[in-house]
């Protein structure tokens, strides 16, 4: 039972690069999440997703993109990298319907950092 | 917009005694969830407890429980007989209840150091 699945789970790129984050759960859940973690900053929610063909803006969006064509399948873009983007990256999931006290799951995380 | 307010950056506690983490929010929701998460070194997202606002009864989780307090807007986390196994960050998290929006706010989280 794999869960939530995060690659790579560290990276190094240069200002101005691309790249893209993977995400990948194995549990039909409807819920995904982009979240990044800063040092004294908690949780702060990028983007979310409430199923396939369906996402939305969180707290800081601005510099990522997001698609969701299946339901196991939840990318993170970044278009143009900055060095504020350096962060830990963190994807989770969670079932929806039913009494919604279902907790997220988390990946392990990926450290980007940006030069 | 609904915010999470953890005030205590840190927090020291000797081995087998009590410890409590503060946590308090802001909603005009009255229906909504509210958890605990433990954050150990390996940066694994680990549940420690959750609590449906609804609900009167503190939730308990074999050592953890709550003290739910909701015209306060106060969620605290206490540990009992901590274990080194417990040092960790902890985040308090906020869910609404209603469909259609199933934003997550997290708060900055407490770091939790026990001493042997």
């Amino acid at each position: 039972n794999a869960g939530v699945t995060q690659t790579p789970k560290f990276q190094v790129l240069k200002t101005g690069q691309s790249m893209t984050l993977q995400c990948a759960q194995d549990m039909n859940h409807e819920y995904m999440s982009w979240y990044r973690q800063d040092p004294g900053m908690g949780l702060r929610l990028i983007h979310y997703s409430v199923g396939a063909g369906i996402t939305d803006q969180g707290e800081v969006p601005n510099g990522y993109n997001v698609s969701r064509s299946t339901t196991e399948d939840f990318p993170l873009r970044l278009l143009s990298a900055a060095p504020s983007q350096t962060s830990v990256y963190f994807c989770a999931s969670s079932p929806e319907g039913g009494s919604g006290n279902q907790p997220q799951h988390f990946g392990d995380g990926t450290r980007l950092s940006i030069l | 917009a609904q915010t999470v307010t953890q005030s205590q950056p840190e927090m020291s506690v000797q081995e087998a005694e009590t410890v409590t983490l503060s946590c308090t929010y802001d909603t005009s929701e009255s229906d909504y969830y509210l958890f605990w998460y433990k954050q150990p070194p390996s940066r694994q997202m680990i549940l420690v407890i959750r609590q449906e606002a609804y609900k009167q009864q503190n939730a308990t989780e074999n050592r953890f429980s709550v003290n739910f307090q909701k015209a306060a807007k106060s969620f605290s986390l206490k540990i009992s007989d901590s274990q080194l196994g417990d040092a960790a960050m902890y985040f308090c998290a906020y869910r609404t209840l209603y469909s259609g929006t199933y934003k997550y706010i997290f708060g900055t989280g407490t770091r939790l150091k026990v001493l042997a």
